[in-house]
C-alpha cells in the first residue's frame, strides 16, 4: 500500500462517454499531481494542485478536466476522449514542492475505443 | 525545449554494478530525482540530488554534475528484483517536473 489509491484500476470507454478517475492520498500531503504515461514515452505532467488550488496546467486538452475538492482527493473528469488518450493515468502527491519525493498511486489503465 | 535523455535499455548480470545515465536540457534547473517502476507498478522514489556530488542510499547511489548537465544512478550488487524501468526527473520550477525517457534494466542470472 503506497498511501495513494486510485480508482478504477482499469477503464474502457467509448469516445462519447463521460467518466471520472479518482485519486485519494492518506499521507497528509499538500500537493497532488496527474500524469499520463504512454508506451515508449516519458511520464507527462498534466496538472498540479497545491492546497486545492491548480498551480500548473501543461497545455492539456479541455476534454480532461481536473477537480480537487480538498487536499486528500483529486479527480480527473473525462469526456469525448480520443483513442490516442489511451494510456496509464497516474496520480501522485508530495509534502512539499521542488524536488520533494512524490508518492504515486497504482494508476488507472484507460482504453478509449 | 526541456528534455532528459536516458539509454533505452541496459542489461547486466546478478551481482554486477550498473550505471544509468541521464543528460538534460532544462532551464532553471533545481535538481534531479530518480524513480523505479516495475512492470504494472507505480513509480517509487529512489533519490534526489539538489547539489552536485554523490548521494548514497544502500545499494543505490546517485550523482549530479550541473556544469555538465548530467547525472547518473549507480546500482551495486545487482539483484533480480532490480529488473525494472528507471526514470530520472528534473525540477525546473516549483511544480515543474519533467521525466526522462526511461531506462529498462534487465538483470540476468
Amino acid at each position: 500500500e503506497t498511501g495513494v489509491t486510485q480508482t478504477p484500476r482499469h477503464l474502457v470507454m467509448g469516445m462519447t462517454n463521460k467518466k471520472s478517475l479518482k485519486c485519494e492520498q492518506h499521507l497528509g500531503h499538500n500537493a497532488m499531481y496527474w500524469y499520463k504515461q504512454s508506451a515508449k514515452k516519458p511520464l507527462e505532467l498534466m496538472f498540479v494542485y497545491s492546497l486545492e488550488e491548480r498551480v500548473e496546467n501543461n497545455s492539456v486538452p479541455s476534454r480532461f478536466s481536473p477537480e480537487c475538492p480538498n487536499s486528500s482527493h483529486l479527480f480527473l473528469h473525462l469526456h469525448t476522449l480520443q483513442p490516442e488518450d489511451s494510456a496509464l493515468y497516474l496520480c501522485a502527491s508530495s509534502l512539499g514542492t521542488g524536488g520533494s519525493e512524490q508518492y504515486f498511486g497504482p494508476g488507472t489503465r484507460l482504453t478509449v475505443t | 525545449g526541456q528534455s532528459l535523455e536516458q539509454p533505452s535499455e541496459v542489461t547486466a548480470v546478478e551481482g554486477a554494478i550498473v550505471q544509468i545515465n541521464c543528460t538534460y536540457q532544462t532551464s532553471g534547473f533545481y535538481g534531479l530525482s530518480w524513480y523505479q517502476q516495475h512492470d504494472g507498478g507505480a513509480p517509487t522514489f529512489l533519490s534526489y540530488n539538489a547539489l552536485d556530488g554523490l548521494e548514497e542510499t544502500g545499494r543505490f547511489s546517485s550523482f549530479l554534475s550541473r556544469s555538465d548537465s548530467y547525472g547518473y544512478l549507480l546500482l551495486q550488487e545487482l539483484q533480480m528484483k532490480d529488473s525494472a524501468s528507471y526514470f530520472c526527473a528534473g525540477t525546473s520550477g516549483t511544480y515543474k517536473y519533467i521525466f526522462g525517457t526511461g531506462t529498462r534494466l534487465k538483470v540476468l542470472a
